[in-house]
């Protein structure tokens, strides 16, 4: 079964609005990656947040992480066509660096 | 650095045949993964490598699907024979690793770009 789940399954928005995609997850973790995957391509690493970090930016990516309610948010601000991709949540399950992924969020930004 | 690289890019077989797919990871790089992805679907982990020992292989359906990592580095994922369900991409990972690298945090994965596997 898929410890992550992100929501929504997918999303269409304008470009220069900001996208926002969440996670949760089902047990305690030490930290949580989220990865982008452009159609026919294989994923790409975008953030890692520790378990000690509530929030983390990269640029225009803005990632939040709430232990407590085991979920964890990705902002995507004034968005491109670039970012139409599909992005994942990825739980590691153990620090045999086992990485288990969600069904993923669908982008699509709309020109 | 060069990427993760896999081969072949595409792949169409009947059903009851046999194929393989290969990857090389980053140099260095002490954990493999191998991951199935149907369409519209997130990865599905089939077997994960530490060196050139299996960490994980729970979600590999022995009777058909086999992996080897030779001498700790490329790495051979094989299916004999293929149904029509095998249909995805599978894609190749590679990592430092965190018990590597002696870390309490989980590296990073690298990606290939897959390879597509059409099952008719």
């Amino acid at each position: 079964s898929q410890q992550g789940e992100e929501d929504p399954q997918a999303l269409s928005i304008q470009e220069g609005e900001n996208a926002t995609m969440n996670c949760s997850y089902k047990t305690s973790i030490n930290n949580l990656q989220w990865y982008r995957q452009n159609s026919g391509r294989g994923l790409v690493h975008l953030i890692l947040i520790r378990s000690n970090e509530r929030e983390k930016h990269s640029g225009r990516l803005r990632v939040t992480l709430d232990t407590s309610k085991k979920s964890s948010s990705l902002l995507i601000t004034a968005s491109r066509a670039a970012d139409t991709a599909s992005y994942f949540c990825a739980i590691p399950m153990n620090r045999d660096d086992k990485i288990i992924f969600g069904k993923g969020t669908r982008l699509h930004i709309l020109p | 650095e060069a990427g993760v690289a896999q081969s072949p890019r595409y792949k169409i077989i009947e059903k009851r045949q046999s194929v393989a797919f290969w990857c090389n990871p980053i140099s260095g790089h002490a954990t493999l993964y191998w991951y199935q992805q149907i369409l519209g679907q997130g990865p599905k982990l089939l077997i994960q490598f530490q060196n050139n020992g299996v960490v994980d292989d729970s979600q590999l359906p022995k009777d058909r699907f086999s992996a080897e990592r030779l001498k700790g580095v490329d790495s051979t994922l094989k299916i004999q024979p293929a149904k029509l369900e095998d249909s995805a991409v599978y894609l190749c990972a590679s990592s430092l690793g965190a018990r590597a690298r002696n870390l309490s945090y989980n590296s990073p994965l690298h990606f290939g770009n897959g390879t597509r596997l059409t099952v008719t």
